[in-house]
């Protein structure tokens, strides 16, 4: 049972490029996450799913977007690198249930450095 | 908007110490509260978790937290740390929303 699962682990991008940070959950969950991690900050939600079809902004979505066209799948991308959004970016999951537990379900993080 | 507050932003402790880590939030509401724990170079897991009932809530690794409603407050505790117990730890308040917000974290740096 992979969990969550984040790709890529590590990536460095040049202002003005794009990527995309991919996330896969074979848990079934419902909800979906994204958050990034900067020193002394802790964890800031950008974009949050409650199912397929359906997205809506966290805390700091400026600068990001995402989709989520299938269950297990929830990309964030990035259009238009900027040193501000060098961070340490965490996708996490839950059931629909919160009284299943309401714990949220990491990845093992995406390292971004944007030069 | 809720939000959560950790104030102990860096804790150095000896070995066999006692641990008590603040966290208050601001949400009059129904609340779920959580500690999570990051080891070094990890990601986030669940330390424990508090929905209703006791408001004593004991999880792994020797830790708990009590819940004190007329505080806002899930104070985070352990009798006697141990040097794997270097790590940072996340409070973190859902208030019947989809959102888990967090706090910004302690740095527990524990040494033998």
């Amino acid at each position: 049972n992979a969990g969550v699962t984040q790709t890529p682990k590590f990536r460095i991008l040049k202002i003005g490029q794009s990527m995309t940070l991919q996330c896969t959950q074979d848990m079934n969950h419902n909800y979906m996450y994204w958050y990034r991690q900067d020193p002394g900050m802790g964890l800031k939600l950008i974009y949050y799913s409650v199912g397929a079809g359906i997205t809506d902004k966290g805390e700091v979505p400026n600068g990001y977007n995402v989709s989520r066209s299938t269950t297990e799948d929830f990309p964030l991308r990035l259009e238009l690198a900027a040193p501000s959004q060098t961070s340490v970016y965490f996708c996490a999951s839950r059931p629909l249930r919160r009284n299943e537990g309401g714990e949220l379900f990491f990845g093992e993080g995406s390292r971004l450095t944007v030069l | 908007a809720q939000s959560v507050s950790q104030h102990n932003h860096h804790v150095i402790l000896s070995e066999a110490a006692s641990l008590e880590l603040g966290c208050n939030y601001s949400y009059g509401g129904t609340v779920n509260l959580f500690w999570y724990v990051q080891y070094p170079g990890q990601h986030l897991q669940l330390l424990l978790k508090y929905f209703s009932g006791d408001p004593l809530v004991k999880g792994i690794k020797g830790f708990e937290a009590e819940f004190i409603k007329s505080k806002f407050s899930f104070n985070l505790r352990k009798p006697s740390v141990q040097w794997s117990d270097t790590a940072e730890y996340f409070c973190a308040v859902n208030s019947n929303t989809d959102k888990l917000i967090f706090g910004t974290g302690t740095r527990l740096q524990v040494f033998p």
